[in-house]
C-alpha cells in the first residue's frame, strides 16, 4: 500500500543546470499538488494537477519553473538554469477526486541543493 | 492572495504544559485541516473540520473550528516530546486547491 513517491530524495545542482522531480501519487489518486518549502519557512502552494491538465498554477514562478502530469507516468516538476534561490524542499501530495474539503497526502519530498 | 494567519510563529514549552495554536482568516472558511511536520520529515495531516463551531479530540490533541468559521484552534494537552514539530493549519478552497499557513513550531523543553 505504497504512499506518494518522490524521487530524488536529495539532488545536488550546479547554478545553471536543470533539475527533475518525480512524483507518483498514492494508488487511486488522480490529483497531485507540489509545494515548496524554504528552511524554517512554510509550504508555499506551486501548482496543483490532474492527469493530462494544469488545474491551478498561480504558486509558479512565471519562468524556469514548469509541470506537469501524463496520462502515464509520474508528475514532474522541472526547474530549469536553476540558481542558489531555488534550494529548498520539494513537497508532493495527492488526492483521490475532486472536491471541497479534500485532504492530501505528502510524500517524504525532494529536497534540492543549488551550488 | 488569501492566506490563513497561524500565531504564535513559535512557541517553547516544558514537557507537561499544555500547547495552542491558532489560526484565523479575515473571510469565511470552507473548511480548514490541520497537519503535523516534524523536524526534517514530511508534513501529515491529522485532521478536517468542517462545520460551525466542530470540536473534534484526538487523544491529548482538541481542534475546535469557530462558530464564524473564521478561526480555529489546536489545543494540546500535557504536551510530550514526541510532540515536537510544526502544526500547520491549511484551507481548502472549492477549486481544490489546498493553502497552508506559515506553521507554529513547538519546542519541548525537557
Amino acid at each position: 500500500n505504497a504512499g506518494v513517491m518522490q524521487n530524488p530524495r536529495h539532488l545536488v545542482r550546479r547554478r545553471g543546470q536543470e533539475a527533475r522531480l518525480r512524483c507518483s501519487p498514492m494508488k487511486g489518486h488522480s490529483h497531485v499538488y507540489w509545494y515548496r518549502q524554504l528552511p524554517e519557512e512554510g509550504l508555499k502552494f506551486m501548482v496543483y494537477l490532474q492527469k493530462e491538465n494544469i488545474i491551478d498554477e498561480s504558486g509558479m514562478p512565471k519562468e524556469r519553473f514548469s509541470a506537469e502530469f501524463p496520462k502515464e507516468g509520474p508528475s514532474i516538476l522541472r526547474i530549469q538554469q536553476v540558481v542558489r534561490g531555488d534550494s529548498a524542499a520539494y513537497f508532493c501530495a495527492s488526492s483521490p477526486q475532486a472536491g471541497s474539503g479534500n485532504t492530501i497526502y505528502f510524500g517524504e519530498g525532494s529536497w534540492l541543493t543549488v551550488v | 492572495g488569501q492566506q490563513v494567519m497561524q500565531i504564535p510563529q513559535y512557541q517553547h514549552v516544558q514537557e507537561g504544559e499544555d500547547f495552542t495554536t491558532y489560526c484565523n482568516s479575515s473571510t469565511t472558511l470552507s473548511n480548514i485541516q490541520w497537519y503535523k511536520q516534524r523536524p526534517g520529515g514530511h508534513p501529515v495531516f491529522l485532521i478536517q473540520l468542517v462545520k460551525s463551531g466542530e470540536v473534534k479530540k484526538q487523544k491529548r490533541l482538541t481542534f475546535q473550528f469557530g462558530e464564524a468559521k473564521k478561526n480555529s484552534s489546536l489545543h494540546i494537552t500535557a504536551t510530550q516530546t514526541t510532540d515536537v514539530g510544526t502544526y500547520f493549519c491549511a484551507e481548502g478552497y472549492r477549486d481544490d486547491k489546498i493553502i497552508f499557513g506559515k506553521g507554529t513550531r513547538l519546542h519541548i523543553l525537557p
